[in-house]
């Protein structure tokens, strides 16, 4: 079964860091590129960063570049967001996304990340 | 602020039709045939029910359509049903793959 499995959001603290996760299976994952996109409470869809099926080239969105780290383990079929310095305004679902073509055909089902003190 | 354009709401009864547009420019919409459609009902994960501007992913129905004409591309939904109430997203590739843009989303009601 093609499925995409987010894990490791949380509560932290401005500033703090942490990283998320997300385990595909029923496809090779070494042939997709990837994207993490999030939805902050109540809104829309905002891309956070891409990293191609290599994995040796990334791409990421202003709002997060410098902070934010995706990354990816073909060996274990694992996409990762490495978020450092985060913030108030980084509080959101976060989902993986499956980069088919010029779409993302595949969506997780989204882990919550919550910045407050 | 969103680099796509759509309205922030619809509605429609049963049986009838509905039209979303989604605007951009030649930079994105314009220029490639690469616009995608998403659904979202509350609390779920978005679900793509168009690519590349007019092609549905096996399992959507028929009665999900979409198309383009100049900057603008459009989702039509015939036969609305109470279950297409949900949020839906465009998005549109920009020949680089940077920023890529989200709509803003159009809340559906289905009266």
């Amino acid at each position: 079964q093609v499925q995409l499995v987010e894990s490791g959001g949380g509560v932290v603290q401005p500033g703090r860091s942490l990283r998320l996760s997300c385990t595909v299976s029923g496809f090779t994952f070494s042939s997709h590129g990837m994207n993490w996109v999030r939805q902050a409470p109540g809104k829309g869809l905002e891309w956070v960063a891409l990293i191609w099926y290599h994995g040796r080239e990334d791409k990421y969105a202003e709002s997060v570049k410098g902070r934010f780290t995706i990354s990816r383990d073909n060996t274990k079929n694992t996409l990762y967001l490495q978020m450092d310095s985060l913030r108030v305004e980084d509080t959101a679902v976060y989902y993986c996304t499956r980069i088919n073509g010029y779409t993302d055909d595949l969506w997780g089902q989204g882990t919550l990340v919550t910045v407050s003190s | 602020q969103s680099a796509l354009t759509q309205p922030r709401s619809v509605s429609g009864s049963p049986g009838q039709s509905v039209t979303i547009s989604c605007t951009g420019t030649s930079s994105n919409v314009g220029g490639y045939d690469y616009v995608s459609w998403y659904q979202q009902h509350p609390g779920k994960a978005p679900k793509l029910i168009i690519y590349d501007v007019t092609k549905r992913p096996s399992g959507v129905p028929d009665r999900f359509s979409g198309s383009k004409s100049g900057n603008t591309a459009s989702l039509t939904i015939s036969g609305l049903q109470a279950e297409d109430e949900a949020d839906y997203y465009c998005f549109s590739y920009n020949g680089a793959y940077t920023d890529v843009g989200f709509g803003g989303g159009t809340r559906l009601a289905v009266l």
